[in-house]
């Protein structure tokens, strides 16, 4: 079958770093999506990638590793707002999105 | 930013009435979706198109229809709704191109069925 795991939540300090881990087993790759929603709202796009290595816009840096059916997104210099739940998806052979069910990130002053 | 709607925001119905969600994009996007959200859970795959008169169902069997008359335009019917349809539904559109499709959602529909 095909999966994504993510962790469940995670808990940060405003201003620091945050790296949230995504896994997965596709039947195919097509690409590597990271999506923020925020509490009873929709997913909004945040990075996607296709090669391996890191693609960085702005505060947030997202990386792949094929081999590993690893990524990661990267978050700095975290803000109150940042409070959200993040979304992995991986594009599959018949590009189709497959969701994680997404890392609830808890942002403390 | 993405112009894709969703109406009704907030619905509360009975069980056995039949219900339409609607869902309109200004982008002329060719692929749209719809989704199933539980609250903490994955987005799941209910129904999508690839344009105008194709509908395709996605893995979660929702027992509910779907149409593509117009390319902006992509109704979710419920012919009859049941406790187990409460949920989040998300609609969401994208240009059609393969690999990097990037998909924009709409604010989303909050189902809840007495």
């Amino acid at each position: 079958g095909q999966n994504i795991d993510q962790p469940t939540e995670m808990t940060a300090t405003e201003g620091a770093i945050v790296q949230i881990n995504c896994t997965y087993q596709t039947s195919g790759f097509n690409g590597l999506f990271w999506y923020q929603q925020h509490a009873g709202e929709a997913p909004t796009f945040l990075s996607y990638n296709v090669l391996d290595g890191l693609e960085e816009k702005g505060r947030f840096s997202s990386f792949l590793s094929r081999s590993k059916g690893y990524s990661y997104l990267l978050l700095k210099e975290l803000q109150m707002k940042d409070s959200a739940s993040y979304l992995c998806a991986v594009m599959d052979s018949n590009y189709q999105l497959i969701w994680g069910a997404g890392t609830k990130l808890i942002i403390k002053p | 930013e993405a112009d894709i709607y969703q109406t009704p925001r907030y619905l509360v119905i009975g069980t056995g009435k039949k219900i339409t969600l609607e869902c309109s994009q200004t982008m002329g996007h060719d692929k749209m979706y719809w989704y199933q959200q539980d609250p903490g859970m994955e987005l799941h795959l209910i129904h999508y198109s690839y344009g105008v008169n194709s509908t395709e169902k996605g893995d979660l069997s929702s027992e509910s229809t779907v149409s593509r008359i117009r390319t902006e335009h992509f109704p979710l019917t419920l012919e009859s709704a049941r406790p187990s349809h409460t949920s989040q539904y998300l609609c969401a559109s994208s240009e059609g191109w393969d690999g990097g499709d990037t998909q924009y959602f709409g604010p989303g529909t909050r189902l809840t069925v007495l």
